[in-house]
């Protein structure tokens, strides 16, 4: 089991491109979570899913969008880069709500 | 969805026990109380769940009233290597979001 993969690790972004953060989960997770946590501050929901074909909004969802087609994958997608969507963001998934959320490693994402 | 409320740090030294508080006032009955652990420049790590009275792990204990409009997290005997972020979060069993906190700031000291 890799359990949450995130791609890439790290990347810079001009302000306006636009760029999809690739998660996997191969545990046959639901439940799927997008964060975003800056520098020194806690975790933001930005969007979630509880199964393939269902998203739903979170904290922060503006400037982003999300697709669920099959339940290993849950893309993000920033179609315009803004200064403010620098951030690292973290992927998690669960089986149920009760179970442990497992993270990914993040990706640091730079907007100059 | 039941917000969370943690002091925003805490001190100890090595070795002493350490208990952060969670308020939670409008927890659903369905709802369980997760905390995690976050060290700097690393994702979330789960360390302990719990839905009523005690849990008890190899790492930490939590303590949850009959109420359940708190919880403690005890972490025993606690090592340098325990300061870290410590986030409280109640899931919404209805819509299936988990939010974080503000998290507590723990610096163990030698």
């Amino acid at each position: 089991n890799a359990g949450v993969t995130q791609t890439p690790k790290f990347r810079i972004l001009k302000i306006g491109q636009s760029m999809t953060l690739q998660c996997t989960q191969d545990m046959n997770h639901n439940y799927m979570y997008w964060y975003r946590q800056d520098p020194g501050m806690g975790l933001k929901l930005i969007y979630y899913s509880v199964g393939a074909g269902i998203t739903d909004k979170g904290e922060v969802p503006n400037g982003y969008n999300v697709s669920r087609s099959t339940t290993e994958d849950f893309p993000l997608r920033l179609e315009l880069a803004a200064p403010s969507q620098t951030s690292v963001y973290f992927c998690a998934s669960n089986w149920r709500l009760e179970e442990t959320q497992y993270f990914g490693p993040g990706t640091r994402l730079l907007v100059l | 969805l039941a917000k969370t409320t943690q002091p925003i740090s805490m001190d100890s030294y090595e070795g002493q026990e350490v208990n952060i508080t969670c308020s939670h006032n409008n927890i659903a009955t369905n709802d369980y109380i997760t905390w995690y652990q976050q060290f700097p420049s690393q994702g979330p790590r789960f360390i302990i769940q719990g839905y009523k009275t005690k849990v008890t792990n190899e790492v930490a204990s939590l303590f949850i009233p009959a109420d359940r409009k708190s919880s403690t997290l005890s972490l025993p005997r606690v090592s340098l290597s325990d300061t870290a972020v410590y986030y409280c979060l109640v899931g919404d069993q209805n819509t299936g979001k988990l939010i974080f906190g503000q998290g507590t700031t723990l610096q163990v000291k030698p």
